[in-house]
C-alpha cells in the first residue's frame, strides 16, 4: 500500500541552526500539507501545497518557515533558524485532491519527524 | 473560526467495556468534513472516518462507531468491547470546504487507556 514517508524519523540540531525535513508524498497525489504537533498538544495545521505554490498557511507559518517541492517526489520544510519552541513532531500528509467540491479524497500522514533543538 | 473541543482529557476503561469519545465542533461554514484520528504510542497518526456535513448517518465499521448530530455539533466515536490495543490518544478534526478540505484543525485529544 503506498505510503507518505518521512526522513529522518528523529532530528536533532542546535538552536540557530537550519533544518530540512523532507518527506517523499504518495505518488499520484497532488496536494502537500505539513503538520506540527508540539509533545503533548495538538496537532497544528502549517501549510498546504498544490502546484508549486503556497495554498493556505497558519499563523504559525512565519518566515522562518518555507516549503519546496525541489523536484518531482520530494517535498520539503525548512526552518531557516531553528528556536527551542520549534522542537515537534513535524507531520508531513498529501492527498490526491484538495476534497473541496465533493471530491471524496482524505489527506495520507507520514509517520512523523521528531525535531529537538537544543 | 472553527473551534474543535474534546472536552475528555483522558479515560480510563477496563478491557472489554464500552467507551465514548465526545467531539463538538464550532464553525461558521455550512459545508465541512469532520474526522477522527488515532495516535497510539509509536506515534503516527491513524485515520478512522471522515464525513462531511451533508452525511448524518451514522456509520459502524467493526468495533467502531460514529454518531454524527448537527444539530448538537457533535461528532462522538464509540468503541464497543474495548481492547488493549484501542490504548491511543483519539483526536477529532475540522476542516471547512471554504479554506481547504484537508486543512485539519484538531481538538486536543482524548487519551485512552484500557486496562486489561
Amino acid at each position: 500500500e503506498p505510503e507518505v514517508t518521512q526522513t529522518p524519523s528523529h532530528q536533532v540540531t542546535q538552536m540557530g541552526q537550519e533544518v530540512i525535513l523532507r518527506c517523499v508524498p504518495i505518488s499520484n497525489h497532488l496536494y502537500f500539507y505539513w503538520y506540527r504537533q508540539i509533545l503533548g498538544q495538538k496537532v497544528e495545521f502549517l501549510v498546504s501545497f498544490y502546484n508549486n505554490e503556497i495554498s493556505e498557511k497558519s499563523e504559525i507559518f512565519d518566515d522562518q518557515f518555507s516549503v519546496e517541492r525541489p523536484d518531482g517526489s520530494n517535498f520539503t520544510l525548512k526552518i531557516r533558524s531553528t528556536k527551542l519552541e520549534d522542537s515537534a513532531m513535524y507531520f508531513c500528509a498529501s492527498s490526491e485532491a484538495s476534497g473541496t467540491g465533493g471530491a471524496d479524497t482524505e489527506a495520507f500522514f507520514g509517520q512523523g519527524t521528531r525535531l529537538t533543538v537544543v | 473560526a472553527q473551534k474543535v473541543t474534546q472536552a475528555q482529557t483522558e479515560i480510563s476503561v477496563v478491557e472489554k467495556e464500552d467507551v465514548t469519545l465526545d467531539c463538538v465542533y464550532e464553525t461558521r461554514d455550512t459545508t465541512y468534513y469532520l474526522f477522527w484520528y488515532k495516535q497510539p504510542p509509536s506515534g503516527e497518526l491513524v485515520f478512522l472516518i471522515r464525513r462531511n456535513s451533508f452525511d448524518e448517518q451514522n456509520e459502524i465499521s467493526g468495533r467502531y462507531s460514529w454518531n454524527f448530530q448537527k444539530s448538537t455539533s457533535s461528532f462522538n466515536f464509540t468503541i464497543t468491547a474495548s481492547q488493549v490495543v484501542d490504548s491511543a490518544v483519539y483526536f477529532c478534526a475540522l476542516s471547512e470546504v471554504r479554506t481547504g478540505a484537508n486543512n485539519l484543525f484538531f481538538g486536543t485529544g482524548t487519551r485512552l487507556t484500557v486496562i486489561p
